[in-house]
């Protein structure tokens, strides 16, 4: 299995710029998570989508953040205008949907540095 | 969900068992335990789930007490490899709702050679 892909690996950009960052989920999960990692607040959920749907996006901090998944196999979070306090890790998750075998599997991450 | 209570640091010698506690007082009845450990820099790695019975895969045992308030996480024989933050969190399995996990701050441990 390929798990969880997320691109860019490594994103430096400068205030005000777009960033989107984008997930592909291991083939068969239908759940998807966006998660963002900093030192002050640690590992927070941001937003999760189930077959497609946005669920619950009530980690989204603010409106300049968007998460967007178009079809099973490709998600996207985008952040327009970037600020610096917007500098984190990005994790992207998958799992199958509900029931026992719902363990999340986590991408490597996207580290996004915003000047 | 019900909160997740774990020490914050831990050391463990190399080839010794490391015993990782968690205390889950409010857990629910249809509440699962699971771990979870993030080496640095890397994404979260699944380690091992349950419900109440104990549990052994082949990276680590799983032990719920009886009133499932506190488990315990056993890596059998450490490596200098299982150095990483351990997370403990409970999920409620809640069919087609979501299965929203909620991460605290996690032991961070360190295997000493």
């Amino acid at each position: 299995d390929a798990g969880v892909i997320q691109s860019p690996r490594h994103e430096v950009t400068e205030m005000g710029q777009e960033v989107t960052l984008r997930c592909k989920p291991i083939s068969g999960h239908n759940s998807l998570f966006w998660y963002r990692q900093t030192m002050m607040r640690g590992l927070e959920l941001l937003i999760y989508f189930n077959n497609n749907v946005p669920i619950d996006d009530s980690g989204m901090p603010e409106d300049r953040f968007s998460a967007k998944m178009p079809n099973a196999s490709f998600s996207t979070l985008k952040i327009q205008p970037s600020e610096p306090r917007d500098s984190a890790v990005y994790f992207c998750a998958s799992s199958r949907l509900a029931g026992r075998a719902d363990t999340q599997y986590f991408g490597p991450g996207t580290r996004l540095t915003v000047l | 969900d019900a909160k997740t209570t774990q020490p914050p640091s831990m050391d463990c010698a190399e080839g010794r068992a490391a015993n990782l506690p968690c205390n889950h007082s409010t857990i629910s009845g249809n509440e699962y335990v699971y771990w979870y450990r993030q080496i640095h820099s890397q994404g979260p790695q699944y380690i091992i789930h349950g419900l109440k019975n104990n549990e052994t895969n082949e990276m680590a045992s799983l032990i719920i007490t009886e009133d499932r308030k506190s488990s315990t996480l056993i890596l059998p024989h450490a490596t200098l490899r299982d150095t990483a933050v351990y997370y403990c969190i409970v999920r409620v399995a809640t069919g087609n709702t979501g299965n929203q996990f909620y991460f605290g701050t996690g032991t961070s441990l360190t295997v000493i050679p």
